[in-house]
């Protein structure tokens, strides 16, 4: 079947500009993650949709960063007035529930110049 | 502090050799998980582990769990061009299960 899809697979912004990056997850997952992954820094977590629940929104950098998930699917993180440290590949991830393999999609390269 | 600490960093092997990649856990952990990543390409799931002592293995890739749940090594078993990437480890923690750390990641090139 078709796994975590992510678009776009490159983005390229200037310094202050809004950005939108979009996750589709495995059919039938209902938790999601984000995570970014810098140049020497490794992965970092964002932010998990579990379900119904409130997010966990613990690793947000900053309030310039916000994610939503519609209708239990699809989910958007939004990057507001973007920076150049924000430059990194962004990964989405999905998991039928907590417990459980997390399969990652392929990621959206981020670059702020 | 960094919660999971992988050793090596790196790695070089001749193909066929054996090797090992470590991931400790400062405190007890719900899920181990181990991933690997080609360079500009996202990560592939390779497997889970979840009970102490358990030990689980996909064609030439063997992982274990230790019995307190806080170490976890990826053994490969007569390395191939196509092992070479990174392999992250996992884990996520029973205060805040589904929310994975990972490790900095070990670097593995076999040479042909």
């Amino acid at each position: 079947g078709a796994g975590v899809s992510q678009s776009p697979s490159n983005k390229v912004t200037e310094k202050g500009k809004d950005v939108e990056l979009r996750c589709d997850p495995i059919s039938g997952h209902t938790a999601l993650y984000w995570y970014r992954q810098s140049l020497g820094q490794g992965l970092e977590f964002l932010i998990y949709f579990q379900g119904n629940s409130a997010p966990d929104k613990s690793g947000l950098p900053s309030d310039r960063f916000s994610a939503e998930r519609t209708g239990g699917s699809v989910s958007t993180l939004t990057i507001q007035r973007t920076q150049q440290e924000d430059s990194a590949v962004y990964l989405c991830a999905s998991s039928l529930g907590v417990v459980g393999g997390k399969y990652f999609g392929p990621g959206t390269r981020l670059t702020v110049t | 502090s960094q919660e999971l600490e992988q050793s090596p960093q790196s790695l070089i092997v001749q193909e066929g050799k054996n090797l090992t990649i470590n991931c400790t856990s400062s405190k007890t952990l719900y899920g181990l998980y181990w991933y690997k990543q080609k360079y500009g390409e996202g990560l592939i799931f390779l497997m889970m582990l979840q009970k102490g002592g358990e030990e689980k293995s996909h064609e030439k890739i063997t992982a274990k769990l230790d019995e307190k749940k806080q170490q976890s090594s990826l053994h490969i078993t007569a390395s191939q061009p196509s092992h070479a990437g990174i392999y992250l480890c996992g884990a996520d923690f029973p205060s805040n299960t589904g929310k994975l750390i990972f490790g900095q990641g070990t670097t593995l090139q076999v040479k042909p």
